[in-house]
């Protein structure tokens, strides 16, 4: 089952705008990630947030953290034709093994 | 750069065949996981295994699907038989601290 969901869907800009995309959660969390899926290949780990912090940098990603609201957003500044890709946000309730809980994805054209 | 190793890329079947997918994880991680992700959606946790033992299986569709990881490195999922409802992408990954490292993945497509 999934977790979160994400919004939008699909999102469409032109490179050197900014992306942001939402995931909402439905249970409490330990951390939550965020990983891109070039299209038909495997998920690569961009950037993890913890239950007590509220943003985080990564070169040009931003991501917030919202635990009242069972939130997050990422944010990619300046977008290139090369983060064309699907965005996952996955949770991980902090309970035993590691086990993430992935939501269903925003798909990112950026276009040149 | 050390990945995770999956093969095959693709594979094509009918249905009530048996299929079988391999995982090399990166070396070292004791954590392996096996997702099946169908089109336009997000990776579903099919079983986890640390070292050699499993410690999650709870949706893995112990009917039809097998997984084994006998000397706590590579694993194979296998599926007997496969349905049409099988098609997808699977998904291996190992864990590293906090981070997942994803392979290729393997195309299933059922016929």
């Amino acid at each position: 089952s999934q977790q979160g969901e994400e919004d939008p869907q699909a999102l469409s800009i032109q490179e050197g705008e900014n992306a942001t995309m939402n995931c909402s959660y439905k249970t409490s969390i330990n951390n939550l990630q965020w990983y891109r899926q070039n299209s038909g290949r495997g998920l690569v780990h961009l950037i993890l947030i913890r239950s007590n912090e509220r943003e985080k940098h990564s070169g040009r990603l931003r991501v917030t953290l919202d635990t009242s609201k069972k939130s997050s957003s990422l944010l990619i500044t300046a977008s290139r034709a090369a983060d064309t890709a699907s965005y996952f946000c996955a949770t991980d309730a902090g309970t035993g093994f590691q086990k993430l809980v992935f939501g269903t994805g925003t798909r990112l054209l950026v276009s040149p | 750069e050390a990945e995770v190793a999956q093969s095959p890329r693709y594979k094509i079947t009918e249905k009530s065949q048996a299929v079988a997918f391999w995982c090399d994880p990166i070396s070292g991680h004791a954590t392996l996981y096996w997702y099946r992700q169908i089109l336009g959606q997000g990776p579903e946790l099919l079983v986890q295994f640390q070292d050699e033992s499993v410690v999650d299986d709870s949706q893995l569709p112990k009917d039809r699907f097998s997984a084994e990881r006998l000397k706590g490195v590579d694993s194979t999922l296998k599926i007997q038989p496969a349905e049409l409802g099988d098609s997808a992408m699977y998904l291996c990954a190992s864990r590293a601290k906090n981070e997942q490292f994803f392979g290729p993945g393997t195309r299933l497509t059922v016929l």
